[in-house]
């Protein structure tokens, strides 16, 4: 089976702009998960998917949004960049076995604001 | 809160000595998932085990042990006769039960570096 692929790898982006990343997750998987990794603040949270559904949400401003798709497919965005927002982001994929669920990481996008 | 603390922040071993990753963690869930990661220079997370909160068993894998003790909410990782390939940071983490969405919670981090 294929992994979690992630599109862009790499992004460089002036502050204001907004930017879309996109994950497709391991086949069958139905739950995507984003999650943002800094030096300073490790890795954080941002927000899951399952179904097309938000179940969950992350500590980050308004600026920071996503969505899945029917296939499972899921995007996040982020409007009006801010310096700050530069950080590795890293999607995950899963589907529940038993009750239990294991999450999948993508190689993560790489995002550079300046 | 839940919380995850790896209070290592790095380790440097030699190769062939033996290695113990600490994590412990705080939560109210009863029901709740452990979880270790490694991450490689690569910065693509390799999941390494999971462990939920009702089965305390101990498990070997190769080179790699997890201890899991819910009376000191504690769930360390050990590397035996380490290698320069187990050069690394390594993640323990704190899953929340799946049908609230499932999210983890990360420790800071332990970076092993493997000499020769």
């Amino acid at each position: 089976k294929a992994g979690v692929t992630q599109t862009p790898r790499y992004l460089i982006k002036t502050r204001g702009q907004q930017v879309t990343l996109s994950c497709s997750p391991i086949s069958g998987h139905r739950s995507v998960s984003w999650y943002q990794q800094t030096p300073g603040q490790g890795l954080q949270f941002l927000f899951e998917y399952f179904s097309e559904t938000q179940r969950n949400k992350g500590n980050f401003p308004g600026r920071f949004s996503g969505r899945q798709f029917s296939n499972s497919r899921s995007e996040m965005n982020v409007s009006t960049l801010e310096l700050g927002d530069s950080a590795l982001y890293l999607c995950a994929s899963s589907e529940p076995r038993g009750g239990s669920y294991e999450q999948y990481f993508g190689p993560g996008t790489r995002l550079t604001v300046t | 809160a839940q919380k995850v603390t790896q209070a290592q922040t790095e380790i440097s071993v030699v190769e062939k000595e033996d290695v113990t990753l600490d994590c412990v963690y705080e939560t109210r869930d009863t029901t709740y998932y452990l979880f270790w990661y490694k991450q490689p220079p690569s910065g693509e997370l390799v999941f390494l085990i999971r462990r939920n909160s009702f089965d305390e068993q101990n498990e070997i894998s190769g080179r790699y042990s997890w201890n899991f003790q819910k009376s000191t909410s504690s769930f360390n990782f050990t590397i035996t006769a380490s290698q320069a390939v187990d050069s690394a940071v390594y993640f323990c983490a704190l899953g929340t039960p799946y049908n609230q969405g499932g999210k983890l919670i990360f420790g800071q981090g332990t970076e092993l570096s493997v000499k020769p």
